[in-house]
């Protein structure tokens, strides 16, 4: 089945304590982007990458790291976190998102730091 | 102000009503317009696909794109308790390069069995 899948689905953690939400896609899409979803403000794009060792940041890219080693993965790290970086995490992939191929999300990653 | 407006709702109505959403945007160079579907504790899930202005049908679902009034709808006819969900728009523009969209803040949408 083709999917993106993230993990984990819920995480709470305390306030500087590093953490990494994995990403993996198995339908060989070039490119990856990351976004998070908070109440009143929709969807906001963190990073993306248009392939392999090719990342850039997003709108909201603070506090935040990602990397793409290999095409199937792109983690984002969160090297010390804070409260207001609380959310609803989503990885997304695509080839061409723009030529109506569209997203595929994953089923995110619910984040709570204390 | 918002690139992208689209009202939260909550929208409740009666199974087999048509439905009709809607996003405005200010950013004249979005030229690929989407609408996304996410159910509770889902990803979004590509729906609808437009690029440019004009209408686009896919069996319940029409798309429609005005960009002279920066206006785009979605309607949903013969509407079921499955297309309970919210509705998120999004939008991008043709430069080549991010491939980021720009989603509304979505409505909430519930229909009466």
């Amino acid at each position: 089945e083709a999917q993106v899948t993230q993990n984990p689905r819920y995480l709470i953690t305390v306030t500087g304590k590093k953490l990494t939400v994995t990403c993996s896609q198995n339908m060989n899409h070039e490119y990856m982007s990351w976004y998070r979803q908070d109440p009143g403000l929709g969807l906001r794009q963190i990073y993306y990458s248009m392939n392999v060792e090719v990342t850039d940041k997003g709108d909201v890219p603070e506090g935040y790291k990602v990397s793409r080693k290999e095409k199937r993965n792109f983690p984002l790290i969160l090297e010390s976190p804070s409260p207001n970086q609380t959310s609803l995490y989503f990885c997304a992939s695509s080839t061409q998102p723009r030529q109506g191929n569209g997203y595929t999300f994953g089923s995110g990653t619910r984040l709570t730091v204390v | 102000q918002k690139e992208v407006e689209q009202d939260p709702g909550p929208l409740s109505v009666p199974e087999g009503a048509i439905v009709s959403l809607n996003c405005t945007y200010s950013n004249s160079a979005f030229q690929y317009f989407m609408w996304y579907r996410q159910y509770s504790r889902k990803g979004p899930e590509l729906l609808m696909y437009t690029y440019s202005s004009g209408n686009k049908e896919d069996g319940r679902f029409t798309a429609q794109v005005d960009k002279s009034s920066k206006y785009i709808s979605l309607f949903i006819r013969d509407s079921q308790p499955s297309d309970s969900a919210t509705y998120l728009c999004a939008m991008s523009e043709s430069n080549f390069g991010n491939e980021k969209l720009t989603f509304g803040t979505g409505t909430r949408l519930t229909i009466i069995p």
